[in-house]
């Protein structure tokens, strides 16, 4: 069965504490790894996606990386205004799965 | 760009009335999406449209839930009759083809509340 997990489910960080989030998945034919950041009362904000295994996505303070099983979704030095919660969706030969997400709050 | 505009932003309805959620996609996408997200179960997709036209429309849970997409800048989506438990955040996204096809803009969201 096609899935996608996201860990932790929730991540409490000092500012300046470099951290990474997981999300593994089972899809068959994967076409596209995305990730998205989504803050409270907002739709999901597009960061990355990745196609294929080795791939690695830089963005600010934010790295993605995919392997055949999972993604990692590095954060570097984070502040604050990084809290939100960052959404994993992988792409099959048929349909779109999200993660439940990780809810990160930065502490200043 | 606009972006993915929806409204209303917020809806409270009573129970047994219709519902009607409205979508605009941006502007030259191809495909739009329908999600509900909930606590429990997190964003899950209801319908997916391409060109106008419904691929799949397995993750919509009742009957009551229909989607329609007229033309290519608009979609709604219609819970009648409407219950409690359809209380939610509807989102909608579109995403078009080429070479960054697939990455999915999300809209606003409306949040239903049904009483």
């Amino acid at each position: 069965e096609d899935q996608v997990t996201q860990s932790p489910e929730a991540l409490r960080l000092q500012e300046g504490e470099s951290s990474s989030l997981n999300c593994s998945y089972t899809v068959s034919g994967l076409r596209g790894l995305f990730w998205y950041r989504q803050d409270p009362g907002k739709g999901p904000e597009f960061l990355f996606t990745l196609y294929s295994a080795g791939e690695e996505k830089e963005k600010e303070r934010l790295k993605a990386t995919l392997t055949k099983k999972e993604s990692f979704l590095h954060i570097t030095a984070p502040k604050p205004e990084d809290s939100a919660t960052y959404l994993c969706a992988v792409q099959g030969t048929d349909k779109f799965y999200f993660g439940s997400g990780t809810k990160l709050n930065v502490k200043p | 760009d606009a972006g993915v505009i929806q409204s209303p932003r917020h809806e409270v309805t009573e129970m047994g009335q219709e519902v009607t959620l409205r979508c605009k996609p941006i502007s030259g996408h191809n495909s739009l999406f329908w999600y509900r997200q909930t606590m429990m179960r997190g964003l899950e997709l209801l319908i997916y449209f391409n060109n106008n036209v419904p691929i799949d429309d397995s993750g919509m849970p009742e009957d009551r839930f229909s989607a329609k997409m007229p033309n290519a800048s608009f979609s709604t989506l219609k819970i009648q009759p409407s219950e409690p438990r359809d209380s939610a955040v509807y989102f909608c996204a579109s995403s078009r083809a080429g070479p960054t096809k697939n990455i999915q803009y999300f809209g606003a969201g409306t949040r239903l509340s049904v009483l």
